[in-house]
């Protein structure tokens, strides 16, 4: 069956480090990834979006690459702060037709000043 | 900027009853989406609807579950006769195309007695 796999642990980093959080998944063959954001209660909100073609896109302080041999995205936050606290979510979206974007579990991120 | 509204934020019913959630999608979105958050877990997907009609659905969104699109604004999830297991936070959302970000609302809790 398909699986997508994030670190299921949170990952505490340092105020002005870079976060790297993992995406991997098994049995799919995506046509794009998505990552988004989430804060505790609320809905998740649209970062980046990088397609099967891609090997990476950026946008301000993130960074998405794709690598579909490995069947893994890595998502990038640098000089990380604070207000980048929150879990991140990683969603594939399929080949054709109607969109439905199945999500991962989620890494919990906690930037430490 | 536009956003996606949802109503009820919370709502509380009795085993049994039936519930309906309300959701209003951006006005120039086509695409438009049920999803629900059980505490701690990942977001599911449920349903999608285009030009008035169910796309696709997950195995979750049985006989009992029902979408419509009343008017040119409101689209709503109903749930006929609710079980303890459909406790959640149910997120509606929007896209332009079939393909791309998502839109979420800040989702409707669902506490089920």
């Amino acid at each position: 069956s398909q699986k997508i796999e994030q670190n299921s642990e949170a990952l505490n980093i340092q105020e002005g480090k870079t976060a790297t959080l993992t995406c991997n998944y098994t049995n799919y063959s995506p046509a794009y990834l998505q990552w988004y954001r989430q804060d505790p209660g609320r809905g998740p909100v649209f970062l980046l979006l990088i397609r099967e073609n891609e090997k990476e896109k950026r946008k301000e302080r993130l960074k998405v690459t794709f690598d579909t041999t490995l069947k893994q995205s890595l998502f990038h936050i640098t000089a990380s702060q604070p207000a980048d606290s929150a879990t991140y979510l990683c969603a594939l979206g399929r080949r054709g037709g109607y969109q439905k974007v199945t999500f991962g579990t989620g890494t919990k991120l906690q930037v430490i000043p | 900027e536009p956003e996606v509204t949802q109503t009820p934020s919370h709502q509380v019913t009795q085993m049994g009853q039936e519930v309906i959630l309300r959701c209003v999608p951006i006005s120039n979105h086509l695409y438009f989406y049920w999803y629900r958050q059980i505490l701690g877990q990942k977001v599911e997907f449920l349903v999608s609807f285009y030009n008035n009609e169910i796309s696709e659905k997950s195995e979750i969104f049985d006989d009992q579950f029902s979408v419509e699109r009343p008017d040119g604004s409101n689209f709503t999830l109903k749930i006929r006769s609710t079980k303890l297991e459909d406790s959640a936070m149910y997120f509606c959302a929007s896209s332009e195309e079939g393909f791309g970000e998502l839109f979420f609302g800040e989702g409707s809790r669902l506490t089920v007695l």
